[in-house]
């Protein structure tokens, strides 16, 4: 079955740019999803890329996605304390396919 | 429009007993599911619900563990004679359709 794997930690200081790394061993992965979970909550759903997109922006978040080296990473620019928090990546199979594999997050650290 | 609504949000309970986590979607979205996070893991898919039926549960343990999704009401996950190892939080997560799934805030299970 599909693995995703994350690097589990990551610390940048406040106003540096973040990059999270994600690698997945599926290549029919066709949607791929990151989302943030804070101390004590749910996951929020930051974004998503469908896998004939290389790159995905929204705001100060950029996805790239390198399809042939399975390689997904998502870019926070600006970093803020309010930032910090688990990421997850998680994958899903085209269509017929439902559920998300997760990877086991990165715990993101923001030193003001 | 309310986001996914899970209670209890924490539950102990002590060995052999049950127990029951409920989960209502977002407004208009008829497709649920069920993931477990065990301690310093990403999530594991167990079930995918819609309205009244079971569409994958490949992901639920075989024995103790059943889900539903009524017709009315919010779906139910319930777990039968509890053991230490259930310990987790079990988020649901809803969708309109296929691509995104939005999660609730969790039900932390402790089992004593």
């Amino acid at each position: 079955g599909e693995d995703v794997e994350q690097s589990l930690f990551l610390s940048v200081r406040e106003g540096d740019s973040s990059v999270i790394n994600c690698t997945y061993t599926d290549s029919s992965s066709t949607y791929l999803y990151w989302y943030k979970q804070e101390p004590g909550a749910g996951l929020q759903l930051l974004t998503y890329i469908f896998s004939n997109m290389d790159m995905k922006q929204d705001q100060r978040l950029t996805v790239l996605l390198n399809k042939k080296d399975k390689h997904l990473s998502l870019r926070i620019a600006d970093t803020q304390t309010g930032d910090s928090a688990i990421y997850f990546c998680a994958g899903r199979a085209g269509a017929g396919s439902y559920q998300l594999t997760f990877g086991k997050g990165t715990k993101l650290s923001v030193i003001p | 429009n309310a986001g996914v609504m899970q209670n209890p949000r924490h539950l102990v309970r002590r060995r052999g007993q049950e127990a029951r986590l409920r989960c209502s979607p977002m407004k208009g979205h008829s497709h649920v599911y069920w993931y477990r996070q065990l301690p310093e893991e990403g999530l594991k898919f167990m079930v995918y619900l819609q309205k009244e039926n079971i569409i994958d549960e490949s992901g639920m343990p075989k024995e103790r563990f059943s889900a539903e999704f009524p017709k009315e009401g919010p779906s139910i996950l319930r777990i039968q004679q509890v053991v230490r190892g259930d310990s987790a939080a079990y988020f649901c997560a809803s969708s309109p359709g296929a691509n995104e799934q939005f999660f609730g805030p969790g039900t932390r299970l402790t089992v004593l």
